[in-house]
């Protein structure tokens, strides 16, 4: 198993530019999130999904989109880049059920917005 | 609302002593669920453990030991001997049961163990 496999690895983009993090599972989890990474904050939920087709925003959904068409797709859509998004992204999943609901990460997406 | 607190931003302590990093939390919900994970300087987010709201048993597992109290409403982490390997950011984090794929992080702490 490839387990949660986020690309790219890494991105500059400049202000105002669209682009797409793409996140797979290989583990049939049901559940996907994805959340930022910024210094001293920890981690912020961004979006979250509970199955295909069921999304929904976390704390920090400003800015940005997604969708999940299949079980093991996630990506997350930035709309307009703006400096502020400057972050590290890590995309998650599990099961969702006790005694199988800790998370699985990614291995992340550092973003950069001039 | 739901929140998790590492008062401990940075721990730096020679190999081999023993250290514990702090985590309190806030939830009014009564079933939740506790987590800790470790990012090493690598980058990646490795899971360590997870404790349910109703079993406030303390874990041992190898050097690593978790104590849950629900009356002080902590979860600290204790490592015992550390390593050098032991140097990573450890995250603290909590979920209620309903929205178990809705992490609330705390702001980590950076260890350093130094040889």
């Amino acid at each position: 198993n490839a387990g949660v496999t986020q690309t790219p690895k890494f991105q500059v983009l400049k202000t105002g530019q669209s682009m797409t993090l793409q996140c797979a599972q290989d583990m049939n989890h049901e559940y996907m999130s994805w959340y930022r990474q910024d210094p001293g904050m920890g981690l912020r939920l961004i979006h979250y999904s509970v199955g295909a087709g069921i999304t929904d925003q976390g704390e920090v959904p400003n800015g940005y989109n997604v969708s999940r068409s299949t079980t093991e797709d996630f990506p997350l859509r930035l709309l307009s880049a703006a400096p502020s998004q400057t972050s590290v992204y890590f995309c998650a999943s599990s099961f969702g059920q006790y005694p199988y609901n800790e998370q699985f990460f990614g291995p992340g997406t550092r973003l950069t917005v001039l | 609302a739901q929140k998790v607190t590492q008062a401990q931003t940075e721990i730096s302590v020679v190999e081999k002593e023993d250290v514990t990093l702090d985590c309190v939390y806030e939830t009014r919900d009564t079933t939740y669920y506790l987590f800790w994970y470790k990012q090493p300087p690598s980058g990646e987010l490795v899971f360590l453990i997870r404790r349910n709201s109703f079993d406030e048993q303390n874990e041992i597992s190898g050097r690593y030991s978790w104590n849950f109290q629900k009356s002080t409403s902590s979860f600290n982490f204790t490592i015992t001997a550390s390593q050098v390997v032991d140097s990573a950011v450890y995250f603290c984090a909590l979920s209620e049961a309903e929205g178990a794929q809705k992490l609330v992080f705390g702001q980590g702490t950076r260890l350093t163990i130094n040889p």
